[in-house]
């Protein structure tokens, strides 16, 4: 089966460093374009992160020069290292494999809960 | 930067009901254009892709519609499991994507 799940969220505060962890199932993350998107509360969904099977990443201007996307073949988990943590990076993130067929979002993580305060 | 806006931002329906859905990109993106549904608490899921094509195991009921800036989601009739809040992204600036705001769909 095919899956992705989530961990490594929490309680951090202002200009903390936290790293969320993405394990996949079903596939290999190394093969495939990787994504983060996440969710503040009440709000609508923003895309935050990729990496390309060959390696290369991107990133919302937002985050930019913060966090850093990764992966780990060995584990075939995805990472998201986030520094300089901001309130407004609060949020549930949501890891997701981006098809180069359907041009969407394909599968989907449950999410972890990156709350940033004080 | 590629920006969309969806409208309604909210609709209210009953069971059976026809839903149309739009969504419109502030400069043509072809038809690289998805949704998703997504459910309180839970990740979003994908129905549509490539504007219209639906995405293995979404019912029927569902479609999508639209290239260049103006796309549609249809749910020809509305069923319980459906009341949820529906978003579309683009794809054309692939990999710096775009997600609409967000139509919910509750019970009239």
């Amino acid at each position: 089966e095919v899956q992705l799940v989530e961990s490594g969220g929490g309680l951090i505060q202002p200009g903390g460093s936290l790293r969320l962890s993405c394990a996949a199932s079903g596939f290999t993350v190394s093969s495939k374009y990787m994504s983060w998107v996440r969710q503040a509360p009440g709000k609508g969904l923003e895309w935050v992160s990729l990496i390309y099977s060959g390696g290369n990443t991107y990133y919302a201007d937002s985050v930019k020069g913060r966090f850093t996307i990764s992966r780990d073949k060995s584990k075939n988990t995805l990472y998201l290292q986030m520094n300089s943590l901001r309130a407004e990076d609060s949020a549930v993130y949501y890891c997701a494999r981006y098809d180069d067929y359907y041009y969407a979002m394909d599968v989907w993580g449950q999410g972890t809960t990156v709350t940033v305060s004080s | 930067d590629i920006q969309m806006t969806q409208s309604p931002s909210s609709v209210s329906a009953s069971v059976g009901d026809r839903v149309t859905i739009t969504c419109r990109a502030s400069q043509t993106i072809s038809s690289w254009l998805a949704w998703y549904q997504q459910k309180p608490g839970k990740a979003p899921k994908l129905l549509i892709y490539a504007a219209s094509s639906l995405q293995s195991g979404v019912p029927s009921r569902f479609s999508g519609s639209g290239s260049g800036t103006d796309f549609t989601l249809t749910i020809s009739s509305l069923q319980p499991e459906d009341f949820a809040t529906y978003y579309c992204q683009q794809a054309n600036s692939f990999p710096l994507f775009t997600f609409g705001p967000g139509t919910k769909v509750d019970i009239k």
